[in-house]
């Protein structure tokens, strides 16, 4: 059973820091993986999309990156800020790409 | 577009109860799933549907049924709430490039609270 574990589970970062969030998987028989965003009370939104194929994608201050071999990926959040503030889910996909088995998220919090 | 909507946004039930929670995307998306979030457990997959006319059981579908009629509605009912199913629900689409699911995009959740 597939199963994906994030740490830290928590983070707390003065403003302007570099910062690296890890996520782990234990079986590399993924579709693709997902880094989401959820503010307290709220829904979730996509941050970045990587496909099994991909080795990382960037957005802006974001950049993710995966190495299927070894189950695992990260989300390196350059010049953190206080709007970072959120919790952050990892996702991966089954290999039929019909479900997400989600990370329990890690709570980042960027202090001003 | 409106992109996922969720309706009811909050909900209090008492056990036995049924109801049903709405989900409608505007996005013309093949593939709508809902999960539950719980404190501790994270999102869990209930059911998913990968067409209209096509549903699957995913990690915890006990309790729940679900339907797809057209493309843009998946809603999800639960035929005899219990506290257990206190929670966070979401429901979630994405699209398909010929394989699997892309990108998912969640709506705002219904929290749901059965006493």
């Amino acid at each position: 059973k597939q199963e994906v574990t994030q740490i830290p589970a928590a983070l707390s970062v003065p403003e302007g820091e570099n910062l690296v969030l890890n996520c782990s998987f234990t079986d590399s028989a993924i579709y693709n993986l997902q880094w989401f965003r959820q503010d307290p009370g709220k829904g979730l939104t996509s941050l970045l999309l990587i496909q099994s194929s991909q080795r990382e994608q960037t957005s802006g201050r974001l950049n993710a990156s995966l190495d299927k071999s070894s189950g695992r990926s990260t989300l390196y959040i350059a010049a953190s800020q206080p709007g970072d503030s959120a919790t952050y889910l990892c996702a991966v996909s089954n290999q039929a790409g019909t479900a997400l088995i989600f990370g329990k998220g890690t709570t980042l919090s960027v202090s001003s | 577009n409106a992109g996922v909507t969720q309706t009811p946004k909050f909900q209090v039930l008492k056990t036995g109860q049924s109801m049903t929670l709405q989900c409608a995307q505007d996005m013309n998306h093949e593939y709508m799933s809902w999960y539950r979030q719980d404190p501790g457990m994270g999102l869990r997959l209930i059911h998913y549907s990968v067409g209209a006319g096509i549903t699957d059981q995913g990690e915890v579908p006990n309790g729940y049924n679900v339907s797809r009629s057209t493309t843009e509605d998946f809603p999800l009912r639960l035929l005899s709430a219990a506290p257990s199913q206190t929670s966070v629900y979401f429901c979630a689409s994405s699209y398909s490039n010929g394989g699997g699911a892309e990108t998912q995009y969640f709506g705002p959740g219904t929290r749901l609270l059965v006493l």
